[in-house]
């Protein structure tokens, strides 16, 4: 079964807005990843943030994770076509190398 | 290209039927990892390696299912008498010991069951 959920499961936003989604799990964590995946392909990994770390950039992405709320955002700045994917959370315990994944959202970026 | 890869991409059988695939990791990644995922979801976890030692299997890994990583470099996942309920992408993913954790996907191999 999933370890959260990600929220909303589908958004679609026009070229150049701001994009966010959120993810919820369930138990402690030692790190949360974010990863893109486009239709019918692997996964990319975007960024990992640690359950020690609050905040972290990396070009027009940006995540932030409240461990008291067992929560963690992603915003995508300046949205583009090519951002249209399905983003997924994942998170992998302490002492555990599996991951955890979320349903996903699913970004449409309309031009 | 230097990244995880998996063959075939693409495998289509017959209900009963063995299938094997074989994942080749990030050359100087220890750690491997199989996934599956369906339609609309999220990756599930199956399977994991550290160099040749199968070290942690999901409840999802029925029988029909095993996974072999002999030398500690590539792996491969067979399953044997494959069902329709068994079409899925089949992900593999690679990771260093001292990378927190950070997996690397190959592109999947997408089996569909007749």
């Amino acid at each position: 079964s999933q370890q959260g959920e990600e929220d909303p499961q589908a958004l679609s936003i026009q070229e150049g807005e701001n994009a966010t989604m959120n993810c919820s799990y369930k138990t402690s964590i030692n790190n949360l990843q974010w990863y893109r995946q486009n239709s019918g392909r692997g996964l990319v990994h975007l960024i990992l943030i640690r359950s020690n770390e609050r905040e972290k950039h990396s070009g027009r992405l940006r995540v932030t994770l409240d461990t008291s709320k067992k929560s963690s955002s992603l915003l995508i700045t300046a949205s583009r076509a090519a951002d249209t994917a399905s983003y997924f959370c994942a998170t992998d315990a302490a002492g555990a190398q599996k991951l955890v994944f979320g349903q996903g959202t699913r970004l449409t970026i309309n031009p | 290209d230097t990244g995880v890869s998996q063959n075939p991409r693409h495998k289509i059988t017959k209900r009963g039927q063995n299938v094997t695939f074989r994942c080749d990791p990030i050359s100087e990644h220890n750690r491997l990892y199989w996934y599956r995922q369906t339609l609309g979801q999220g990756p599930e976890f199956l399977t994991y390696f550290q160099n040749e030692a199968q070290l942690e299997k999901s409840r999802l890994l029925s029988d029909r299912f095993s996974a072999e990583r002999p030398k500690g470099s590539f792996s491969t996942l067979e399953i044997q008498r494959t069902e329709q309920g068994d079409s899925a992408m089949y992900l593999c993913a690679s990771s260093s010991w001292t990378s927190k954790n950070e997996q690397f996907f190959g592109p999947g191999t997408r089996l569909t069951v007749l």
